[in-house]
């Protein structure tokens, strides 16, 4: 059973960086099936993706967030990581980490993490 | 533009059927891309309900099908149960945004 867990930072402080880290199991980050991907939900609001990692390392951002994200991961430790600069009350929201089924432009996200809440707040 | 437009809310008694709309751009569904849908209880993370338009992952409910046009998509819930009461969401890939588009969720009330 593909396990995603969120973990990091929970309260950032305006135009400080958030980090977050996603552990997965039960399945590889470089195992040449899926992408890895984040998304986010302001309180009370909808769903954004806002980026994902394929399995061979290339990061693909929405354009909303582009000049402020970057996507990683790490192979030794199965696992994936955001980093998002220049904070704002505006990026207050769950952000959750999900696998994504990717062929060609069928995409999906098939397994989520369970959430993490990240406030922005002086 | 890549919006994707869901009703806000939609509302059904216990035993009815409930059908909630999906409608894209030229850059996501209207350019043919596929669609699927997700299912967020209160309080939890989204969970996957229908994937290419219309196929259920193993441990969905027969009662939750869904169909596409070629700009619009729908998700119907027949036998209204009131575990079903959450926000439902569609999603597609936009050519736009080279990534995923979620339309803006729908509120399910079991009445």
């Amino acid at each position: 059973q593909v396990q995603l867990r969120e973990s990091g930072s929970g309260l950032v402080k305006p135009s400080q960086t958030l980090s977050l880290t996603c552990a997965v199991s039960g399945d590889s980050v470089s195992g040449g099936s899926y992408s890895w991907s984040w998304v986010r939900q302001p309180p009370g609001k909808g769903l954004e993706w806002i980026g994902y990692i394929s399995h061979s390392g290339s990061p693909y951002y929405n354009p909303s967030v582009q000049s402020r994200l970057t996507l990683s991961a790490d192979r030794s430790k199965n696992e994936f990581s955001l980093r998002l600069t220049s904070m704002t009350a505006a990026d207050t929201a769950v952000y959750y980490c999900a696998r994504v089924v990717l062929l060609g432009t069928l995409m999906y996200f098939d397994y989520w993490g369970r959430g993490a809440l990240v406030t922005v707040s002086s | 533009q890549s919006e994707v437009t869901q009703p806000p809310s939609v509302s059904g008694a216990p035993g009815q059927r409930v059908t909630i709309s999906c409608t894209g751009t030229s850059s996501n569904i209207g350019a043919g891309y596929d669609v699927h849908w997700y299912q967020q209880l209160p309080g939890t993370a989204p969970k996957l309900l229908i994937y290419a338009n219309s196929n259920r992952p193993s441990g969905v409910p027969g009662r939750f099908s869904a169909s596409k046009s070629v700009t619009s998509a729908s998700l119907t819930i027949t036998g209204l149960q009131a575990e079903d009461e959450a926000d439902y969401y569609c999603q597609s890939y936009d050519s736009r945004l080279r990534g995923g588009v979620f339309g803006g969720g729908t509120k399910l009330t079991v009445l």
